[in-house]
């Protein structure tokens, strides 16, 4: 069974500093793990996702994050944040169940707060 | 331009009325999904379907059905019986193990 678990449900940082937003997973087989972002009353959008290729995956809007299958993690970072990064963040596994479908599950979300 | 779409944007019902969310996508994708979020909370899985007139009970279907009689289309209608309908509804599609793409999202209010 799949499970995906978010650390935190807030993160707060000052505009111009570091971001990690945590998630760890349970994956019965090679998972593929997405991130995505959420905008007040929007739908989400695809920041970056891992199947199988390289272990340090580049997204969108620099963000990145690594795929650590000894730690089960898949953190999501970004050097240096920007007010325009303030949002909700999914963290999302999903794999292939008995029958052959993909039924991603999401993790809890952790709300990202930029401070100037 | 390739996308899912859902409409309305805001939908308000009175206590006893079915209502009915569209979702439409033109991306040829085989599966689609219906997804509720709450305030503060993640998302929730209601209904989905891997292919044309097939689908499954997600996490929390009591009180919503759904059709699947085309490719591109998948409505969610939110039925009398769903006790607490007031909510964000997503409806997203995806390609085999690909990633999944979000419509904007309906927010229902009940009266």
């Amino acid at each position: 069974a799949q499970s995906v678990t978010q650390l935190d449900s807030h993160v707060s940082v000052s505009e111009g500093t570091p971001v990690l937003l945590r998630c760890n997973y349970s994956s019965s087989y090679s998972p593929s793990l997405f991130w995505y972002v959420q905008h007040p009353n929007k739908g989400l959008q695809l920041l970056l996702k891992y199947t199988s290729a390289a272990t340090l995956v580049k997204g969108i809007n620099g963000f990145e994050a690594e795929f650590k299958k000894s730690e089960t993690s898949f953190h999501l970072t970004k050097p240096s944040a920007h007010m325009s990064d303030a949002a909700e963040y999914f963290c999302v596994v999903s794999e292939r169940l008995a029958g052959g479908s993909y039924i991603p599950t999401f993790g809890r979300g952790t709300s990202l707060i930029v401070h100037p | 331009d390739g996308g899912i779409t859902q409409s309305p944007k805001y939908l308000f019902r009175k206590e006893g009325q079915n209502v009915t969310l569209s979702c439409e996508q033109n991306l040829n994708h085989d599966a689609m999904y219906w997804y509720r979020q709450d305030p503060g909370q993640g998302l929730r899985l209601i209904y989905y379907s891997q292919i044309v007139n097939d689908f499954q009970k997600g996490d929390i279907a009591e009180g919503y059905s759904v059709s699947r009689e085309k490719k591109e289309s998948f409505p969610l209608t939110v039925t009398s019986a769903q006790k607490n309908p007031t909510a964000f509804y997503l409806c997203a599609s995806k390609a085999g193990r690909n990633e999944q793409f979000f419509g904007p999202g309906t927010r229902l209010t009940v009266l």
